[in-house]
């Protein structure tokens, strides 16, 4: 079935270091690929996200890439900060979805040292 | 403000004694899904809806049910708890089949 594999499970930074996060999803007929930020007591949001269509995406010190051929998918956060410190989840929609359902990956629990 | 709302965002209850989670969106959302989260294993959908009376099967709909009387509304229904569905519930909403999703803010759930 749909899976998506999500690494590291935990990630320990320093404060302006840089972070990433890869995914690797197994449906091919994937379209589209959000990454969401849970912070301790709240549900998802989203803080960006990529079509299958554009190979990578910026939004200030956010950015994702996609390859494809790969299945691949990673976040990239520079310059951390410590309110960046959260779980991190990433995801993937299959083209034939059911009510738009998302596959998730198992999360990555960010941490940024002051 | 647009916002997917969730209650209760904390419930312990006994086993076999049903209960409800209500959920509640603004934004006119057509398609509304229910997740539960579990460590190590991200979020799965329970159950999904595409517009009212319209729900199905997600990938684990054992000990759920659903209803879609209303577009704003999609209740979670546990008719006989079990230990097995202590777990963190989230609510999510979407225009479309490829738009953004919202979530809920949660509802911890505990069965003893």
């Amino acid at each position: 079935g749909e899976n998506v594999e999500q690494h590291p499970s935990t990630l320990s930074v320093q404060e302006g270091d840089s972070a990433v996060i890869k995914c690797t999803y197994s449906d091919s007929a994937s379209n589209y690929f959000p990454w969401y930020k849970q912070e301790l007591g709240k549900g998802p949001q989203l803080i960006i996200d990529i079509r299958s269509n554009v190979g990578e995406k910026k939004d200030q010190r956010i950015a994702v890439t996609l390859n494809k051929t790969a299945k691949h998918f990673s976040l990239h956060i520079t310059e951390t900060q410590p309110e960046d410190s959260a779980v991190y989840f990433c995801a993937a929609r299959p083209l034939y979805n059911q009510g738009g359902k998302l596959i998730f990956g198992q999360g990555t629990e960010l941490s940024v040292k002051p | 403000e647009a916002q997917v709302t969730q209650n209760p965002r904390y419930l312990i209850t006994v086993t076999g004694k049903k209960l409800t989670v209500t959920c509640s969106q603004n934004m006119n959302h057509e398609y509304m899904s229910w997740y539960r989260q579990d460590p190590g294993l991200g979020l799965r959908q329970i159950y999904y809806s595409m517009n009212v009376e319209v729900t199905d099967k997600g990938d684990v709909p054992e000990g759920y049910k659903v209803s879609r009387k209303e577009k704003r509304n999609f209740p979670l229904i546990l008719e006989s708890p079990s230990p097995n569905q202590t777990s963190l519930y989230f609510c999510a909403s979407s225009f479309g089949v490829s738009t953004e999703a919202f979530f809920g803010q949660g509802t911890r759930l505990t069965v003893v």
